[in-house]
């Protein structure tokens, strides 16, 4: 079964890095993402990395992934306020998996940026 | 990525009432879904919605307390039944392309 775990929080400095980690069980994903959401707001899609792909970079963001230990982090560089919410790793399956087309989730880790 | 709009966006409804979210995407997509968020978790797949055809559920829910409706390849409609304060929680939907996935704002279910 697909199983998707993070750690529930994280406190930094504003102007540090942020690392936020995820480990999942299921082999067999396509995608892995990284999701925002700030209080009362829906999900906003960060970035995403092929399951293929080790490492993204997206401006402030770097997506780190190890196939062979089933781990996924997410940078922030010089994290500012404004990215406090919680974050929420997911895959997704190709064709062929019973989980076709799903995304499972994390349990979201809760990022405080203090000034 | 599709643009998704669900509504209504919140609610707070009587135990024992029923409550149906709609959500309606701009574009045709493959693919849609529904999930359930309750308070301070993260959020669980309640069923695939199949255009044409009985939804897919997964564990723990059911049709009889979760109907789907999916009449066409834009639209999607859930409904909670028999509401207990326990169902209150924020329902999203979500349409996947081959480009991508997207979600709508969510509904902000409240059962007193």
């Amino acid at each position: 079964g697909e199983d998707v775990e993070q750690s529930l929080f994280l406190s930094v400095r504003e102007g540090d890095s942020s690392v936020i980690n995820c480990t999942y069980t299921d082999s067999s994903s396509t995608y892995l993402y990284w999701y925002k959401q700030e209080p009362g707001a829906g999900l906003q899609l960060l970035t995403y990395i092929f399951s293929n792909m080790d490492m993204k970079q997206d401006q402030r963001l770097t997506v780190l992934l190890n196939k062979k230990d089933k781990h996924l982090s997410l940078r922030i560089a010089d994290t500012q306020t404004g990215d406090s919410a919680i974050y929420f790793c997911a895959e997704s399956f190709d064709h062929g998996s019973s989980n076709t087309g799903k995304l499972i989730f994390g349990q979201g880790t809760t990022l405080q940026v203090k000034p | 990525s599709a643009v998704i709009s669900q509504k209504p966006s919140r609610d707070i409804c009587q135990r024992g009432t029923s409550l149906t979210i709609q959500c309606q995407v701009d574009s045709q997509v493959t693919m849609m879904f529904w999930y359930r968020q309750q308070p301070g978790q993260s959020l669980t797949l309640i069923a695939t919605a199949n255009q044409g055809s009985e939804a897919t559920y997964e564990s723990g829910f059911v049709i009889d307390k979760f109907p789907i409706s999916r009449p066409n390849l834009t639209f999607s409609t859930l409904t909670v039944s028999n509401m207990s304060p326990e169902d209150s929680s924020i329902y999203l939907c979500s349409a996947w392309r081959r480009d991508g996935y997207t979600f709508g704002s969510g509904t902000r279910l409240t059962v007193v």
